[in-house]
């Protein structure tokens, strides 16, 4: 079946970097894109950019450019995302999700996120 | 940039009423980039709806969405105890790419 599977739980100090890993299975990696969420201690969801696994083509958001890297390993099928001068509002669980460009029928595309990661909860604190 | 706003913020319900939730778009928002999500404590995100209107692979047919252009809607037709969750609105857009609207918590009354 389609799963991403993610990285165990970090601690990390301010100031340092993390890098969490998504490795997807049970489907083609390079037909997809993936797009990294995270989620602070009891708030909603926040988009933090995308990778496309076929060309390794990237967009962030505006907030974290310069902090954060996205990669893909398409020989394992893995999704990275690396955040750099981390904060202690940098607290968060980190989502992988898949995300799909699907054709419809009257030549228009249907974009969203199909398959989710469990996430990765990542603390920061000195 | 788009901006997403979800009304109510909670909406306290029992098992078997029907549930209505918005989500209000700051400008017009394609109907086909427009997507609901499920989220329980401790669980991520399940796609409920994409296309503003189609359900996801495996969602029951008492979850149905509408609307257009500014107004879009997810309704619930009768509460199940599994269905009392946190409802996110998305969008696809140009800049930035996805936006979230701040969720709508379903609760037991």
């Amino acid at each position: 079946q389609v799963q991403l599977v993610q990285s165990g739980a970090e601690v990390k100090k301010p100031g340092a970097s993390v890098k969490v890993s998504c490795k997807a299975s049970g489907y083609t990696f390079t037909s997809y894109g993936i797009s990294w969420v995270r989620q602070a201690p009891g708030q909603g969801l926040e988009w933090m950019g995308w990778i496309s696994a076929y060309n390794g083509n990237t967009n962030y958001a505006q907030k974290l450019q310069g902090r954060v890297t996205m990669t893909t390993d398409t020989s394992t099928s893995t999704a990275y995302m690396e955040l750099r001068s981390l904060r202690s509002d940098d607290t968060a669980v980190y989502y992988c999700a898949r995300e799909v460009a699907a054709a419809g029928t009257v030549g228009y595309y249907y974009y969203y996120m199909d398959v989710w990661g469990k996430g990765t909860t990542v603390t920061v604190s000195s | 940039e788009i901006v997403l706003t979800q009304s109510p913020g909670t909406l306290s319900l029992s098992p078997g009423e029907r549930a209505t939730l918005s989500c209000r778009a700051s400008q017009s928002v394609s109907s086909s980039y427009l997507a609901w999500y499920q989220q329980k404590p401790g669980q991520a995100p399940r796609l409920l709806i994409y296309g503003a209107s189609s359900r996801a692979t495996g969602i029951p047919d008492r979850f149905s969405g509408s609307g257009s252009g500014t107004d879009f809607t997810l309704t619930i037709s009768r509460l199940e105890p599994e269905d009392f969750a946190v409802y996110y609105c998305q969008q696809y857009g140009s800049s930035p790419r996805w936006t979230f609207g701040q969720g709508t918590k379903v609760e037991i009354k």
